[in-house]
């Protein structure tokens, strides 16, 4: 399997452009996780979608940030305008409602610098 | 709600000493536990979990972690670090009945020493 896959792995762009990130669950995964690393306040969880509905959106920072899930096989997170502040990785995970324990598998996450 | 506390947000080990990284729990039903890695520039890797089953959990690279509900802990081990250990580690706690989410620690980074 070829795991959960993101893209661009890095984005480096100027304050006030948009951004989008992009994220390919594993094939048959019902659930997906956006995710935000910083050295300041560590792994966030953003959204997270069952079966293409977003269920929490809680850690969405603020309106500058959107996520979709048009299929179960593509997401994608968007920054419009971008900000400094929003330099961080940003990580997709997926998992599977039914299996043992509900681990999440993550991808290699997107590498963002705002400039 | 769920929470997890890992105890020391850095740990140095000598090449060959025991690994042993603290992680402490908190939930009103029982859980679910798992540890990650993260290694430099790479995303998050399971390492372990536990599901309910046998307290005692064996993973990866001669990990292992034991449930103790009395403590409210599982505490990751290994008996003898090697130089690729070095990473950060998380713990992180799910509990289905409240959605399909981990709860994750602020991450231990391990040095090992030569």
């Amino acid at each position: 399997d070829a795991g959960v896959i993101q893209s661009p792995r890095h984005e480096v762009t100027e304050m006030g452009q948009e951004v989008t990130l992009r994220c390919k669950p594993i094939s048959g995964h019902d659930y997906l996780f956006w995710y935000r690393q910083t050295m300041m306040r560590g792994l966030e969880l953003l959204i997270y979608f069952n079966n293409n509905v977003p269920i929490d959106d809680s850690g969405m920072p603020e309106d500058r940030f959107s996520a979709k899930m048009p299929n179960a096989s593509f997401s994608t997170l968007k920054i419009q305008p971008s900000e400094p502040r929003d330099s961080a990785v940003y990580f997709c995970a997926s998992s599977l409602r039914g299996a043992s324990s509900y681990e999440q598998y993550f991808g290699p996450g997107t590498r963002l610098t705002v400039t | 709600a769920q929470s997890v506390t890992q105890l020391g947000s850095h740990v140095s080990v000598s090449e060959g000493a025991l690994v042993l990284l603290r992680c402490n729990y908190s939930s009103s039903v029982p859980p679910y536990l798992f540890w990650y890695v993260q290694y430099p520039n790479q995303g998050l890797q399971l390492l372990l979990k536990y599901t309910s089953a046998a307290t005692l959990v064996k993973g990866i690279n001669g990990f292992e972690a034991e449930f103790k509900k009395s403590e409210t802990s599982f505490h990751l081990t290994k008996p003898s670090a090697h130089m690729s250990d070095a990473a950060e580690y998380f713990c992180a706690v799910s509990v289905p009945e409240y959605g399909n989410k981990l709860v994750f620690g602020a991450g231990t980074i391990l040095r090992v020493k030569s």
